[in-house]
């Protein structure tokens, strides 16, 4: 079992839509949750980060976490055009490695 | 801009030769991360340094090796290439703040194998 699953999607979805991008974990000793978003040809830029169960919340961005499900989640509302990108999720344990999801590429159609 | 950046932006070389890529991390950054995204295995670790030594090892083959100088740049060299090697690879430094430490990404290395 992989320790970080993601849909790879694409996914498309039209301007205004809210979009929900998910990941799976395993292991149990994890303890930061994040999201990244890469661009076309750019590396990846850290959008959120969590360490616990719950919202978080930075302005159209909601970072979801339950770690009863080892699940993560991140929403975006009113999406734009401008986040057409690929979100991963990263997620580490007590060490400096972080795990990445393989990533879900986005498009927001105007 | 993340401020970390990253030579040379695209390669192009054969099967079996060497290449290095360098990075140099953001200003005050003391770790430096290498890693390669292919689109079959994604983003995958490599290796970890800090303040020229190195903390943690990840997928990194035998025939891939890497150092951090002085200066806090590092370089990570591929040698006896082959055609599976061709990636992205990235190079990230870091800043611990709150208790979390923040990984930010240079722009990557094209790498082509042909």
């Amino acid at each position: 079992q992989k320790e970080v699953e993601q849909d790879p999607g694409p996914l498309s979805v039209p301007e205004g839509a809210i979009v929900s991008l998910n990941c799976t974990y395993s292991n149990s000793a994890f303890q930061y949750f994040m999201w990244y978003r890469q661009y076309s040809r750019k590396g990846p830029e850290l959008l959120m980060y969590t360490y616990s169960s719950g919202n978080k919340e930075d302005g159209r961005f909601t970072a979801q976490v339950d770690k009863s499900s080892k699940y993560i989640s991140l929403f975006i509302r009113d999406s734009q055009p401008s986040d057409s990108a690929t979100y991963l999720c990263a997620i580490k344990g007590g060490s400096e490695k972080l795990v990445f999801g393989k990533g879900t590429k986005l498009t927001v159609n105007p | 801009d993340s401020g970390v950046t990253q030579t040379p932006k695209h390669l192009i070389t054969a099967t079996g030769q060497r290449v290095t890529l360098r990075c140099s991390p953001r200003s005050g950054d003391l770790s430096v991360y290498w890693y390669q995204q292919s689109l079959d295995q994604g983003l995958q670790f490599l290796i970890q340094y800090y303040n020229g030594e190195e903390r943690a090892k990840g997928n990194i083959l035998e025939r891939f090796s890497a150092q951090q100088f002085p200066d806090l740049h590092s370089e990570l060299n591929l040698s006896s290439l082959e055609l599976g090697d061709s990636a992205l690879y990235f190079c990230a430094s870091s800043v611990r703040s709150s208790g979390m430490e923040t990984q930010y990404f240079g722009p990557g290395t094209r790498l082509l194998v042909l």
